[in-house]
């Protein structure tokens, strides 16, 4: 089936300082969504990308969609505290287009 | 306006016990997915239902089920409960299939 694989993994890094992660998957994607999951919450829509190349804002977060559409960049600008989460990114297929299929996840920790 | 509303929000069972988890979409989102997310995972896709009729199943055994109601909430059933069962099950409405979905907090699934 379908696999979204994100890296890094997870990341320390200290407040005022960029990020960048990425999501790469073994078929093509017609729309890639990139989420936030706070601790016991459910995950929070923050971009949607619809065409390959498309590059989008919201705040201070920048993702792109790749030109192969086999990938996907999250940035996110001058953290802040309240970044610290789960960041995943996900798109529809899989079979069907009413399912959602997620990435494994970069864990994001700031540092004062 | 309210969210997406789960209940209940925590839950401790035993195996082989069947559990019912229900969820309240968004006023006017006639689309309600359901996932699984197993701790330090993405979310699963279980379910989708639009108009109450199945649009979409995920590779998940029998023992899982879900319905829809006329006001658009959804119950999702499991029976025979296992260990592995143990997990976040998140709740998903959308105005239209198969975009924008926006997830409710979930309940936590205990199975000891």
């Amino acid at each position: 089936g379908q696999q979204l694989n994100q890296s890094p993994q997870s990341m320390f890094i200290q407040e005022g300082e960029d990020v960048s992660m990425n999501c790469t998957s073994s078929s093509i994607f017609n729309t890639w969504l990139w989420y936030k999951q706070d601790p016991g919450e459910g995950p929070v829509l923050l971009i949607a990308l619809y065409k390959a190349g498309e590059l989008t804002s919201n705040g201070r977060l920048t993702a792109q969609f790749g030109i192969t559409r086999k990938d996907s960049f999250l940035n996110i600008s001058a953290s802040i505290p309240s970044d610290v989460g789960i960041y995943f990114c996900a798109g529809p297929g899989g079979g069907t287009a009413s399912k959602l299929t997620f990435g494994t996840g970069t864990r994001l920790q700031v540092t004062l | 306006d309210a969210g997406v509303t789960q209940s209940p929000t925590h839950l401790i069972k035993t195996r082989g016990q069947q559990v019912t988890l229900r969820c309240s979409p968004i006023s006017g989102h006639k689309s309600v997915s359901w996932y699984q997310q197993v701790l330090g995972q993405g979310p699963q896709f279980i379910f989708q239902y639009y108009e109450k009729e199945e649009r979409g199943r995920g590779n998940f055994p029998d023992r899982f089920s879900a319905r829809q109601f006329p006001n658009y909430s959804s119950e999702l059933n499991v029976n025979a409960l296992l260990l592995g069962d143990s997990a976040l099950y998140l709740c998903a409405s959308s105005a239209t299939v198969p975009y924008g979905y926006t997830f409710g907090s979930g309940t936590r699934l205990t199975v000891v």
